[in-house]
């Protein structure tokens, strides 16, 4: 079964730019599996960020950007701010089903 | 504005059921798709399956396949998730959250449920 990846942890200085990625553990990520990002804070549910590889949701502000970057999807981060600091997770779509990453841990500092 | 509201926590023991619910408010409750998606305790989220309410078609992972049951009822716009043979892995967050019905935008759940905690416990 093909598994979605994610880099387990990242850290980027406030005011810094940072790209997560998202790939497959056998291929490559491109815009037919419609790459969606979520960003998420303890306690709370996750929140959209990026659908259909680079379509921000409602009120996400525009220093969040998705792409595809190689062979995988990607989300960047520009002038990353302290509230930032958050789990990520991108959402590939596999022929009828959905499958999550593991998920990224953003730190800012 | 759309709202999905989620019953109440449950306590199970291993090898029963358990029932979640969602209901909508706002919106066409028909008109979109209801996905479920849970969260183990320090995990990341995954996907369970999903359901087209104005169709009744739902489809499922195939890690729960023959496990979960996922069902509408369009009277009162209301998706239910039912899981079965509980054991203690079960225990997570389950969250509903709307979902874009076309295949472009199947990964895009904009509304989320507050989620209902779920622990198996003997």
């Amino acid at each position: 079964q093909t598994v979605v990846t994610q880099e387990p942890s990242f850290s980027v200085s406030p005011g810094g730019t940072v790209t997560l990625t998202c790939g497959l553990s056998s291929g490559s990520v491109s815009t037919s599996y419609y790459p969606s990002w979520y960003q998420q804070t303890p306690g709370q549910a996750p929140r959209t960020l990026i659908y259909s590889t680079n379509t921000r949701s409602s009120g996400v502000p525009d220093r969040f950007s998705g792409s595809i970057l190689g062979n995988k999807a990607a989300l960047t981060i520009t002038g990353a701010q302290a509230d930032d600091e958050s789990d990520y997770y991108c959402v590939l779509y596999m022929g009828s089903v959905v499958v999550f990453g593991g998920g990224t841990k953003l730190t800012v500092l | 504005q759309v709202q999905l509201v989620q019953s109440g926590a449950e306590v199970k023991k291993p090898g029963s059921s358990v029932k979640v619910s969602c209901k909508a408010s706002g919106g066409t409750f028909s008109s979109y798709t209801i996905s479920w998606v849970r969260q183990a305790p320090g995990q990341g989220l995954e996907w369970m399956g999903r359901i087209i309410p104005i169709l009744g078609i739902a489809n499922y992972a195939q890690k729960f396949q023959g496990r979960v049951t996922i069902t509408a009822d369009k009277s009162t716009s209301t998706a239910y998730m039912e899981l079965s043979s509980l054991r203690s892995e079960d225990t997570a967050v389950y969250y509903c959250a709307r979902t874009c019905s076309s295949t472009s935008c199947y990964t895009l759940m904009d509304v989320w449920g507050q989620g209902t905690t779920v622990t198996v416990s003997s």
